[in-house]
């Protein structure tokens, strides 16, 4: 069964450091989701991305966040400069359709660790 | 912004059971959908609702989705030590918006 996958399964950087956390969505999807969430929080939603641009973002996704598919496989999420807030279990997630996010399936997760 | 509240937050019970956990918002999502969650993974999504009173089942869960489109209510019988988990309801605000509540945690015991 196609699944979403996701690497690192855990990452623990320095506060200020650059981090990059990578997603393989399932293959024939064609939407593309990050999601975080703080260690005894809600899911809370970053960012869609569909046809190689950004469809929505939240508050949370300020400048620090990017996005991009470089090679039509992965998909990632750079934070440019990690802050002690970072730190959260980040799940990518993808589906085909856009009709009412249904269908979303959710990778593993990436436990980010800013020390 | 869109909240979605949940309750209880915490629930306990013995299997064999029967139990409702409900998911509520002022406003309208176009769809609902109900996911479970087990510590350290993500969430797996269980049933999408989109019409106003819609009622679906999955094996011994019940979902049903609120006329209004700004509740929904997850039963469940029998519950069994394998039901176990976070239950996080999410809303769509018709492409807007994509929230989600802060979950029930159930623990169902042997």
């Amino acid at each position: 069964e196609p699944e979403v996958t996701q690497t690192p399964s855990h990452q623990v950087t320095q506060m200020g450091q650059e981090v990059i956390l990578r997603c393989v969505p399932i293959s024939n999807h064609l939407y593309f989701y990050w999601y975080r969430q703080i260690l005894g929080q809600k899911v809370e939603f970053l960012v869609s991305f569909y046809n190689n641009e950004i469809s929505e973002k939240s508050e949370i996704f300020d400048d620090q966040f990017s996005v991009e598919r470089p090679d039509g496989s992965n998909f990632t999420l750079k934070i440019r400069s990690t802050k002690l807030e970072d730190s959260a279990m980040y799940f990518c997630a993808s589906n085909l359709e856009r009709i009412s996010y249904n269908e979303q399936f959710f990778g593993p997760g990436t436990r980010l660790t800013v020390l | 912004t869109q909240l979605l509240e949940q309750s209880p937050q915490f629930l306990s019970i013995q299997e064999g059971e029967n139990l409702t956990v409900y998911c509520n918002s002022s406003s309208v999502f176009s769809s609902l959908q109900w996911y479970r969650q087990e510590p350290g993974e993500g969430p797996v999504l269980l049933v999408t609702v989109v019409t106003g009173g819609e009622v679906k089942k999955l094996k011994r869960l019940t979902f049903q989705f609120g006329d209004a489109r700004k509740d929904s209510s997850l039963h469940i019988t029998a519950a069994q030590p394998g039901d176990t988990g976070l239950y996080l309801c999410a809303g769509d605000d018709y492409g807007q918006n994509f929230v989600f509540g802060p979950g029930t945690r159930l623990s169902v015991l042997p």
